[in-house]
């Protein structure tokens, strides 16, 4: 079974909103990392957040990471309809190399 | 782009059959992994490779098996088709295997077992 669990399934929102999506996993992590997938194509790595680290920054992306909740959450600031793409989480596992462990992903929608 | 490219892009075959799927890694990328995405999931992890000896599998079955070259391509067998096999299948390369190295997903193969 898959150790990530993503919130919500589906969102939709309008042009220039903000979109945020949850990601929940089980156990001891390295690292978390947040993926686009494009039309069920390959994925494109977004932003990685440290165990020890508790928000990071990239562009209009911003995510947290609560490590004794074990959740983590991506931002989407001004959002635009080319953001309209299937976002995953993944997760690290402690003493698993790079090896990722996938969510169930969130499918957005940015209408114009 | 990512410089991971993955053939075919699309496969339609017979359960009971074999099948091959390659991929050619970013040049210096010395890992490459395998992953399974059936419909609507998330990927899931096959194996990986590094400097062409397995590091790592995941949970699936024995007719699942691969293959790395030093020309920084690669190969994923599945012998003796289930239709549960139907599923995209996407390789990622990096350069090492520590938590850190970010791996680069090519556009994956969607295969078809009928």
């Amino acid at each position: 079974s898959q150790q990530g669990e993503e919130d919500p399934q589906a969102l939709s929102i309008q042009e220039g909103e903000n979109a945020t999506m949850n990601c929940s996993y089980k156990t001891s992590i390295n690292n978390l990392q947040w993926y686009r997938q494009n039309s069920g194509r390959g994925l494109v790595h977004l932003i990685l957040i440290r165990s020890n680290e508790r928000e990071k920054h990239s562009g209009r992306l911003r995510v947290t990471l609560d490590t004794s909740k074990k959740s983590s959450s991506l931002l989407i600031t001004a959002s635009r309809a080319a953001d309209t793409a299937s976002y995953f989480c993944a997760i690290i596992l402690t003493g698993g190399g790079n090896k990722l462990t996938f969510g169930t992903g969130t499918q957005l929608k940015v209408e114009l | 782009e990512t410089g991971v490219t993955q053939s075919p892009t699309h496969l339609i075959k017979t359960r009971g059959q074999q099948v091959t799927l390659r991929c050619s890694s970013q040049s210096g990328h010395n890992t490459v992994s395998w992953y399974q995405q059936a419909l609507g999931q998330g990927p899931q992890f096959i194996f990986q490779y590094y400097r062409e000896e397995e590091n790592g599998r995941g949970n699936f079955p024995p007719r699942f098996s691969g293959l790395q070259f030093p020309n920084y391509s690669s190969e994923l067998n599945v012998n003796a088709l289930e239709l549960d096999d139907s599923a995209l299948y996407l390789c990622a390369s990096s350069l090492g295997w520590s938590s850190t190295d970010t791996q680069y997903f090519g556009p994956g193969t969607r295969l078809t077992v009928l």
